[in-house]
């Protein structure tokens, strides 16, 4: 059960879009569709804004979209905003009602 | 609204038990399943467990033989028990609600060091 693998960091100036990848395996990410993802400002705990790949809850702005591809999910924010500026983590189901967490990235607007 | 608040003690020495409380309001425990994710100091998030008030519980299998959630429906609490704590579990620990495998709301975390 090794944690999901996140880029330690991402940068982007304001109102461009970035990426943030969150790499498993077959035996997580590539096998459901339970990858989320949060948001997290210093000292904060953290917030969902993204599950089940590509939804979001109510209230988080639609500049924050999800997706999959084979074993690797992303978080993709467009028209980035100041802040935006936070550290973002994902979650994947990985069977046997078991959840696993990547290593997080700090998202830097410049 | 849900809300969840964490509470427990915030130094426990090595080998002890931590023990925390997570006071659910806006609504019955009874529903959904509730758990705890923990965050060392400066590094990423770690799921630990959660339950359902109907019994069935899920543990992170590199901690389940030290760690243990109970339910008080009629307090609307739920908590947990870490045994034989060490340095390495000093971490921000977080109660939660879980939903179909996403963690939403949390509470607002409590710090829990590991130290003599």
């Amino acid at each position: 059960q090794s944690a999901l693998t996140q880029p330690r960091s991402v940068s982007g100036s304001p109102g461009q879009s970035v990426s943030i990848s969150c790499t498993g395996t077959s035996s997580d990410i590539g096998g459901y569709n339970y990858v989320s993802w949060y948001q997290q400002h210093p000292g904060k705990a953290p917030k969902l804004m993204i599950y089940d790949v590509s939804k979001r809850p109510s209230g988080v702005p639609d500049r924050f979209s999800g997706s999959k591809s084979g074993n690797t999910a992303s978080l993709t924010i467009s028209g980035l905003q100041t802040e935006d500026e936070a550290i973002y983590h994902c979650c994947s189901y990985e069977g046997t009602y078991t959840l696993l967490f990547g290593g997080g990235t700090k998202l830097t607007v410049l | 609204q849900v809300q969840l608040q964490e509470s427990g003690p915030g130094l426990v020495k090595p080998s002890e038990t931590l023990s925390l409380t997570c006071t659910v309001s806006g609504d019955s425990i009874s529903s959904y399943y509730w758990g705890w994710v923990r965050q060392p100091p400066g590094k990423g998030l770690e799921w630990i467990a959660h339950k359902h008030s109907g019994g069935s519980t899920n543990y992170n299998p590199s901690l389940k033989s030290r760690v243990t959630i109970s339910m008080d429906t009629s307090k609307n609490q739920f908590s947990l028990r870490l045994t034989s704590v060490t340095a390495a579990d000093t971490a921000i620990y977080y109660c939660a609600t879980v939903q179909s495998f996403r963690f939403d709301p949390w509470g607002q975390g409590t710090l829990v060091t590991v130290s003599s």
